[in-house]
């Protein structure tokens, strides 16, 4: 059974900061691989698609990397913004008739 | 263009009784999910339409969990006789097919409380 897990739960940053989220996976066959922001109260914002034959997709300060073998993505935020603040999550999409499989999430603070 | 829209966009009700929620999937996506979150946990698949395909229903909790699409477009989860631990975030999303870019777009979701 697939699982996602993302370290950390919660990261507080300085604004300007670089950044790292973290994104591990159990079972590298994988179709793709998304990435969401979640805003307090609301619902998912599909930032980044990575398909499995993919190892990075880039839109704007973002950049999302994934690598099968070792089970893991990373999303990459450049120059980070107080804007930037938010839930960011991680889900994994498999062959065959199942549904996405979500991290919890990683809580970003971005202080001004 | 329209993104995915659901309502109500919050649903007070007492235990016991029936709810539904609806949702409004993108126009031409033929993938309809269904998923809940609850405080502090991570996002629970619910139920998947697929076209005329018969739904995946195995992600419902339990028999008072239901959800029918009609004409292959908007989507009705019912909840018969609420209980409090139904309190959650209850999200729709829909993606245009299952194949390998299978991007799922989320609406805003129903925030379900029960009382």
């Amino acid at each position: 059974k697939q699982e996602v897990t993302q370290i950390p739960a919660a990261l507080s940053v300085p604004e300007g900061e670089n950044l790292v989220l973290n994104c591990s996976f159990t079972d590298s066959a994988i179709y793709n691989l998304q990435w969401f922001r979640q805003d307090p109260g609301k619902g998912l914002t599909s930032l980044l698609l990575i398909q499995s034959s993919q190892r990075e997709q880039t839109s704007g300060r973002l950049n999302a990397s994934l690598d099968k073998s070792s089970g893991r993505s990373t999303l990459y935020i450049a120059a980070s913004q107080p804007g930037d603040s938010a839930t960011y999550l991680c889900a994994a999409f498999e062959p065959g008739n199942t549904p996405l499989v979500f991290g919890k999430g990683t809580r970003l603070s971005v202080i001004a | 263009g329209a993104g995915v829209s659901q309502s109500p966009s919050n649903k007070v009700t007492e235990k016991g009784k029936d709810v539904e929620l609806r949702c409004d999937p993108i126009s031409g996506h033929t993938a309809l999910y269904w998923y809940r979150q609850s405080l502090g946990q991570g996002l629970e698949f619910l139920i998947y339409f697929q076209g005329n395909s018969a739904p995946d229903k195995s992600g419902l909790p339990s028999d008072r969990f239901s959800a029918e699409r009609t004409g292959g477009s908007v989507s009705t989860l019912t909840i018969q006789r609420t209980q409090q631990e139904d309190s959650a975030v209850y999200l729709c999303a829909s993606s245009l097919d299952r194949g390998l870019s299978n991007e799922q777009y989320f609406g805003p979701g129903t925030r379900l409380t029960v009382t």
